[in-house]
């Protein structure tokens, strides 16, 4: 199956920093690419959807200025956590969805934000 | 508005068979999709239907009945592995996802 890629798996910053996740899709094209916040033992929630080339679009209630979404190639997109602050602390989860007509999406690993 | 309903938490016995339901309301229909999410780690593809029947791989077998909004992921002779949190998901008109909130699968010796 397809793999998905993310880095870091966890990281730990102190408030006001901002902190870069990196979603690489290592075996196939990805021309769509979505980015999930989860919350502990709640369901996952789809912040953004961003596809290659062209800006993302993010959920109601998702700051795209705090929230920066890049997705410069077909097997890269960066989610940039800008000015952290604790309420940001998280698990950040990527997905990407190829080009071969399938619609099911291929999950990163995962990154667990911890903001101080 | 968009919904998908699934139990919060179910209890089954290990070597057992457990039926996981789910029911759905969207704006269109492009696939329901089941996921696997172990505590602490990301979800991982167990299936996709798009026509109604059953489709089975291994252990596992998903049901679905668009008429009915209405599918279900069968899981036999349960394992203590296979504790953990089991999603649907629906794609919607623009082949959006919708996300279940999660049933919970607790398997006990």
């Amino acid at each position: 199956g397809a793999v998905v890629s993310q880095h870091p798996s966890r990281v730990i910053c102190k408030s006001g920093t901002s902190v870069k996740i990196e979603c690489r899709s290592l075996d196939f094209q990805a021309t769509t690419m979505f980015w999930y916040r989860q919350f502990p033992k709640q369901s996952l929630m789809l912040m953004a959807t961003s596809n290659e080339g062209s800006k993302a679009t993010y959920e109601q209630g998702v700051e795209k200025d705090k929230f920066l979404i890049n997705h410069a190639s077909l097997t890269l997109s960066t989610l940039t956590v800008t000015s952290a602050h604790p309420e940001d602390s998280s698990f950040y989860i990527c997905s990407a969805r190829g080009t071969s007509g399938r619609e099911e999406q291929f999950f990163g690993p995962g990154t667990r934000l911890t903001v101080l | 508005g968009q919904n998908i309903d699934q139990p919060t938490e179910m209890t089954a016995t290990e070597g057992a068979i457990v039926q996981i339901n789910c029911t759905y309301q969207t704006s269109g229909f492009n696939g329901l999709f089941w996921y696997q999410q172990h505590a602490g780690e990301a979800p991982t593809f167990l299936s996709y239907n798009v026509l109604d029947g059953l489709e089975e791989k291994g252990r596992f077998s998903s049901f679905l009945s668009r008429s009915k909004g209405y599918s279900y992921l069968l899981l036999k002779e349960l394992q203590m592995k296979d504790s953990a949190s089991y999603l649907c998901a629906v794609s919607d008109s623009n082949y959006q996802l919708i996300w279940g909130a999660g049933t919970k699968l607790i398997i006990k010796p």
